[in-house]
């Protein structure tokens, strides 16, 4: 069963503009949220993280929001650059396992 | 500074051969976890360990077996390789709980 769910395979955005991907969970004991990026051929590498205790967190370009109630995530990147493009997986964890479990990814074009 | 080391990068076995894969890293992490990846199924965790001597089995642990000896080692031994086997691993590592990994290269393995 999965536990983070990315639904959109893909996204397609004009650079310039803001691309949004979106991220749901199922276990409502992770409480530690993170946001990868992959390039093809590397490993993924660390973007951006929230905390259960909060519900938005900024970083330049990159921002996460967290809905609790929901049980649902999102990252949203302004302005979308070309160099954006890349697979991006949400993850999750709970402090009492220490498993980070990802999702499926997103694939974003970012199109000039 | 190397990080997250991953050998070999590259790897073809026989079904029912043995094998290890190798990582390594340089940066006192004590986190440290094994993830595959497969198209369509995003990133799964194998193995992790919190520190030196202590492992824990993650989403998709069989066929597989883990050790973490030293701080700085974490291989993983696929016992009997078989088909499903094929995928390409991912190591990472980070200093804490709430940290983001930091993943190596990753190795492509196929088991034909």
């Amino acid at each position: 069963d999965q536990q983070v769910k990315q639904n959109s395979p893909s996204l397609s955005v004009q650079e310039g503009r803001i691309s949004i991907l979106n991220c749901d969970y199922t276990n409502s004991m992770f409480d530690y949220f993170l946001w990868y990026k992959k390039y093809p051929a590397e490993g993924p590498t660390f973007l951006i993280s929230i905390s259960s205790i909060k519900d938005k967190n900024e970083d330049g370009r990159f921002t996460v929001f967290l809905n609790k109630s929901a049980k649902h995530l999102s990252l949203h990147i302004v302005p979308s650059q070309p160099g954006d493009s890349a697979v991006y997986f949400c993850a999750a964890s709970a402090t009492n396992t220490d498993k980070l479990i990802f999702g499926t990814g997103t694939r974003l074009q970012v199109f000039p | 500074n190397a990080g997250v080391t991953q050998t070999p990068k590259f790897q073809v076995l026989k079904t029912g051969q043995s094998m290890t894969l190798q990582c390594a890293q340089d940066m006192n992490h004590e986190y440290m976890s094994w993830y595959r990846q497969d198209p369509g199924m995003g990133l799964r965790l194998i193995h992790y360990s919190v520190g030196a001597g202590i492992t824990d089995q993650g989403e998709v642990p069989n066929g597989y077996n883990v050790s973490r000896s030293t701080t700085e080692d974490f291989p993983l031994r696929l016992l009997s390789a078989a088909p499903s086997q094929t995928s390409v691993y991912f190591c990472a590592s980070k200093l804490g709980s709430i940290d983001g990994y930091t993943f190596g290269s990753g190795t492509r393995l196929t088991v034909v």
